[in-house]
Formats: C-alpha cells, sequence, structure tokens
C-alpha cells in the first residue's frame, strides 16, 4: 500500500458547485498534514493546513480523520479559478528533517463554466 | 520579499554534460529541500539540508549531488546529466520543525538529449 494515496481524477464539476476529495495515508504516526495547490507548469503552493479539529478558510475546509486514515479537501461555490492539481503532504514526526514527508500525487480539478 | 528563487528556469544540456542548479532563499529558513517532479511520479525529494553545512539523501539521490555553504543557498549539482534526468526541479525551503509549510521556488525544466 502507497504511504499517500489520491484520486488522480480529473474532477470535472460545474462552477458553482461544492466538491471534495480525499487523501489517505498509511502511516499511524503522521503528525502533520497539508493540503498545495499547484497550477499547470507552476509550483506547489501551500493551501490551507490541516488540523485535528478541522480547518476552514473562506469557501475551503479541510478535515482530518485519525481513526480512518485520512484529509479531505472540500470546495464551496466552486470558481473556475479553483482549476488545479491539489496535493497531500503527509508529515510522519519524530524527526526534524524532511525524511519522513510524503506528497500525494495531486487530485486534478477542473471546474467548467 | 523574494522568497525562494531557483536559477536557472530553463535549461537543456547534453548526455554527460554537468550543470549546478542554485536555489536561494531569504526568509532565513532552516531546512532546504530538492525535488523532482515527472508526469505520473508526483514530487520526490532528491536531497535536503537541515541546516548550513549539512545534507542528507532524499527518496532518489544518484546522478546528483548537493551543498549547502550558506544557510540561505542549496546547490544541486549534476555531474553526467542522463536523459532519465530531465525533469522540472524544485526547490523548496522551511523553517525549522514539524507543522509548517513549505515554499517553493518556481521550478527548472531541464531537458537533457
Amino acid at each position: 500500500r502507497k504511504e499517500v494515496e489520491q484520486d488522480p481524477g480529473p474532477f470535472n464539476v460545474p462552477e458553482g458547485a461544492t466538491v471534495a476529495f480525499n487523501c489517505t495515508y498509511s502511516n499511524s504516526a503522521s503528525q502533520s498534514f497539508f493540503w498545495y495547490r499547484q497550477d499547470c507548469r507552476k509550483e506547489p503552493k501551500l493551501l490551507m493546513s490541516v488540523y485535528s479539529s478541522g480547518n476552514e478558510d473562506g469557501r475551503f475546509t479541510a478535515q482530518l480523520n485519525r481513526a480512518s486514515q485520512y484529509i479531505s479537501l472540500l470546495i464551496r461555490d466552486s470558481k473556475l479559478s479553483d482549476s488545479a492539481t491539489y496535493l497531500c503532504v503527509v508529515i510522519v514526526g519524530g524527526g526534524g528533517g524532511a525524511d519522513g514527508l510524503t506528497f500525494g500525487k495531486g487530485t486534478h480539478l477542473i471546474i467548467q463554466p | 520579499n523574494a522568497g525562494v528563487t531557483q536559477t536557472p528556469k530553463f535549461r537543456v544540456l547534453k548526455t554527460g554534460q554537468s550543470m549546478t542548479l542554485l536555489c536561494a532563499q531569504d526568509m532565513n529558513h532552516e531546512y532546504m529541500y530538492w525535488y523532482r517532479q515527472d508526469p505520473g511520479m508526483g514530487l520526490r525529494l532528491i536531497h535536503y539540508s537541515v541546516g548550513e553545512g549539512t545534507t542528507a539523501k532524499g527518496e532518489v539521490p544518484d546522478g546528483y549531488n548537493v551543498s549547502r555553504l550558506k544557510k540561505q543557498n542549496f546547490l544541486l549539482g549534476l555531474e553526467s546529466a542522463a536523459p532519465s534526468q530531465t525533469s522540472v526541479y524544485f526547490c523548496a525551503s522551511s523553517p525549522k520543525g514539524l507543522g509548517y509549510g513549505y515554499t517553493f521556488g518556481s521550478g527548472t525544466r531541464l531537458t537533457v538529449v
């Protein structure tokens, strides 16, 4: 089983709709979680952190389910500009270095007019 | 604030040639990383550094060397380029410790012919 798995999509969603996708992780020692957004041919950019209590930022809501070992990203009232690839990042605790950090391969989202 | 700056942005190499990719950050971050991103493979960690004068191997270190002589700079070297090293290379930095997101540079598109 891969450490971090995401449905690659693409998710084709009409503008204004609500869309959600998940990211599952295999290591129960994972401590920190993030969602990144990557536009075509651009660098990944931090979208939001995922806290145990959930995290909301405008139209975006991120949640963590430790029991089932997944994180989710919900986008409400989707905009054309939300079209991008969304990467989840999972960090396993224990060290200060980067060896415990894993990127998912991303979920491709297309918002259609 | 420049953030993370990568040079060059594009490069074409012939097989066997060498080159150095430069990453510079002005945020006083302790940690720096080099990733490569290939279609269908996601982001893969090449090497990383947890402080000036330190480096460590990531997931795919073969064929690459790195140096971090100054805290703000992280260099990635290809001693003898191979077509398999054709990729987009991203540098990133982060503050020390878990729970912090990464700031990425805009990437270097390298083609080895």
